[in-house]
């Protein structure tokens, strides 16, 4: 099966700061991941569709200055949470899809940001 | 309007007994795809099963089952012979509209927690 990796797994920072979020597809090469956000005991929210070379295109209600989005190659794409307030604490999880193969979505690992 | 209804908040299942966990759907597309997955306490979000609006046979995977109704707009997943293991929380996701090369967006519904009883 496909592998998606997220890296860190984990992160605590302070207020104020930005994180990066990266996200790979390890053996496969993804022109498009999705990012979403889930909190606790909550369903998976799409924030947005990264587009390797191009914008991404963000949902309704997601700030694209506070959440930055970068798809730099086939396999990579980067969420940057800028100024992190305690309230963007959250489960954040990417997936992609095995371009040219049946349309399952697999999914990375997950980050669990911590803003103090 | 909800795109993807999961009623069932919580469920308990006694080990080697089969359990059917609910999805509605919402949508005017007639091209559509439907999919679980499991998603167990490390937060990992797995695949498990997909069924698309135009096939003709109900889609299985191992001891996992999709139980299509389409003109109900239904897509339940049938667990048989549940394992501890299979304790998570499930979710019942749907792509709308024809498939992208590049890859759809999916909606999903509110999860339903399962817990698998010894």
């Amino acid at each position: 099966g496909a592998v998606v990796s997220q890296h860190p797994s984990r992160v605590i920072c302070k207020s104020g700061t930005s994180v990066k979020i990266e996200c790979r597809s390890l053996d496969f090469q993804a022109t498009t991941m999705f990012w979403y956000r889930q909190f606790p005991k909550q369903s998976l929210m799409l924030m947005a569709t990264s587009n390797e070379g191009s914008k991404a295109t963000y949902e309704q209600g997601v700030e694209k200055d506070k959440f930055l989005i970068n798809h730099a190659s086939l396999t990579l794409s980067t969420l940057t949470v800028t100024s992190a307030h305690p309230e963007d604490s959250s489960f954040y999880i990417c997936s992609a899809k095995r371009t040219g193969y049946q349309e399952t979505q697999y999914f990375g690992p997950g980050t669990r940001l911590l803003v103090l | 309007a909800q795109k993807i209804t999961q009623t069932q908040p919580g469920m308990f299942v006694q080990e080697k007994e089969a359990v059917t966990l609910d999805c509605t759907y919402d949508t005017s597309d007639q091209s559509y795809g439907l999919f679980w997955y499991k998603q167990p306490s490390s937060g990992e979000m797995i695949f498990l099963i997909y069924q698309g609006s135009y096939d003709e046979q109900n889609a299985t995977e191992g001891r996992y089952s999709l139980n299509f109704q389409k003109a109900r707009k239904s897509a339940n997943l049938v667990i048989s012979a549940s394992q501890l293991g299979d304790s998570a929380m499930y979710f019942c996701a749907m792509r709308e509209g024809m498939i992208k090369a590049a890859g759809n967006k999916l909606t999903f519904g509110g999860g339903t927690r399962v817990l698998v009883k010894p």
